[in-house]
């Protein structure tokens, strides 16, 4: 079965870029979703087609997929964006989450 | 406004079975999938399986064929999941979402989740 890969945590400084990646097989012939969870809430779409942002969603995040891996960048990070992320694909008619990464902002 | 609000907390016994509601408005029912997603405690996403209203098909993740059951009813713009043969490692939150599909755009809007408790 289709596995993603995530680092299981990544921490970055108050302003500076968080690159968080996720890794499967051909990953850059998918497209790629990101989520943000914080403690006791509901995932929040961040992400979606590889790069676009939802409405609402801050012009900090974006998101890039090639090869086998695909990255979600924050830009000037704030201590608000410390929360676990998730990507998601889908393979076939199957969607597939890789295991999260939390990021902490210290 | 996008709205799923699911039912609330449950507690069951080992051996038996569960079943989650997820209220949905402010959108067209039938033009979007409904798929549940599981996050047990201390965990990670688990998508479990989804199902397009009216038209179907429903799709399940591998691992829960043959136990889960997803199901919709149009009249009431609710969706359904219910979970047979509970174990113990069953307890976890689970979620609804509405599911882009056909666009890839992911699950765009999440119900609140739902705590279900499996213990003896």
């Amino acid at each position: 079965s289709y596995e993603l890969t995530q680092p299981p945590s990544v921490s970055v400084s108050p302003g500076q870029t968080a690159s968080i990646t996720c890794s499967g097989d051909r990953l850059g012939h998918k497209y790629v979703c990101w989520y943000q969870q914080k403690p006791g809430q509901s995932p929040v779409l961040v992400i979606y087609q590889d790069g676009k942002r939802p409405s609402g969603i801050p012009e900090r995040f974006s998101g890039s997929n090639s090869g086998n891996t695909a990255t979600l960048t924050i830009s000037g990070t704030q201590t608000v964006d410390e929360a676990d992320y998730y990507c998601q694909a889908w393979d076939s008619s199957t969607r597939i989450f890789g295991g999260g990464t939390r990021l902490t902002v210290l | 406004q996008v709205q799923l609000v699911q039912s609330g907390a449950e507690v069951k016994n080992p051996g038996s079975s569960v079943k989650v509601s997820c209220q949905t408005s402010g959108y067209t029912f039938s033009a979007y999938d409904l798929t549940w997603v599981r996050q047990a405690p201390g965990q990670g996403l688990e998508w479990m399986g989804g199902i397009r209203p009216v038209f179907g098909p429903t799709n399940y993740a591998q691992k829960f064929q043959g136990r889960v059951t997803i199901t919709a009813d149009e009249s009431t713009r609710t969706g359904y999941m219910e979970l047979s043969s509970l174990r113990s490692d069953d307890t976890a939150l689970y979620y609804c979402a509405r599911d882009t599909a056909g666009l890839s755009a992911g699950f765009d809007f999440w119900g609140q989740g739902t705590l279900v408790t499996v213990s003896s």
